[in-house]
């Protein structure tokens, strides 16, 4: 079965801090997609990343970093110099064979950014 | 890029009446769609997946007497909450996918309440 877990229910930082969201997944299939949405208080998903199984690359966008590890069944999120507008919940999903391709959620983390 | 419409926005209806959702993607056709249900502070909560021209795919505990899919054309699907009474009210949120493509791309949900 595939499951994502994300064990950090909230998450409350300064203005400028670093701040690293972890996900950690299960699944069986060998190839799954792992995503990352992010939902401000508007309620609209966001969409921030997709990543291929295949592709263990690290992703940088801006201040937005993704650190896949294969090993550890993780990719987690880390954004640099964080702001207030970055204050949301953000999800990490699995998607793959074995769920017919259909999303599977993490709880969610919520990201409180203090100015 | 992708672009999935909802309307209405949010909504306000009394108990026992019937509400309709839609869902459109704009810019392509989408053979998939799937509605979510989000409470607060809690993930999304897939309520079924519907395929154009065929009969909506319910998940467990989801009453599809209750709510009513319909996915009569590539680029609109509807989701009618019937009889509403107030624990209906939530966050509904739809997403369309594109033939052979697993990413889901989401609308900006529909907020409902019921009074």
């Amino acid at each position: 079965a595939q499951k994502v877990t994300q064990a950090q229910t909230e998450i409350s930082v300064v203005e400028k801090e670093d701040v690293t969201l972890d996900c950690v997944y299960e699944t069986r299939d060998t190839t799954y997609y792992l995503f990352w949405y992010k939902q401000p208080p508007s309620g609209e998903l966001v969409f921030l990343i997709r990543r291929n199984s295949f592709d263990e690359q690290n992703e940088i966008s801006g201040r937005y970093s993704w650190n896949f590890q294969k090993s550890t069944s993780s990719f987690n999120f880390t954004i640099t110099a964080s702001q207030v507008v970055d204050s949301a919940v953000y999800f990490c999903a699995l998607s793959g064979r074995d769920s017919n391709y259909q999303l599977i959620w993490g709880a969610g983390t919520k990201l409180i950014i203090k100015p | 890029g992708a672009v999935v419409s909802q309307h209405p926005s949010w909504v306000i209806c009394k108990s026992g009446t019937s509400v309709k959702i839609e869902c459109r993607s704009l810019d392509f056709q989408a053979t998939t769609m799937f509605w979510y249900r989000q409470f607060p502070k809690q993930s999304l909560m897939l309520m079924a997946t519907s395929n154009e021209g065929s009969k909506a795919t319910y998940e467990q505990g989801v009453e599809k007497d209750k709510f009513l899919i319909n996915h009569a054309s590539l680029t609109l699907s509807t989701l009618t909450v019937t009889s509403a009474h107030p624990e209906d009210s939530s966050f509904y949120i739809c997403s369309a996918q594109a033939p052979r493509h697993y990413e889901q791309y989401f609308g900006p949900g529909t907020r409902l309440t019921v009074t």
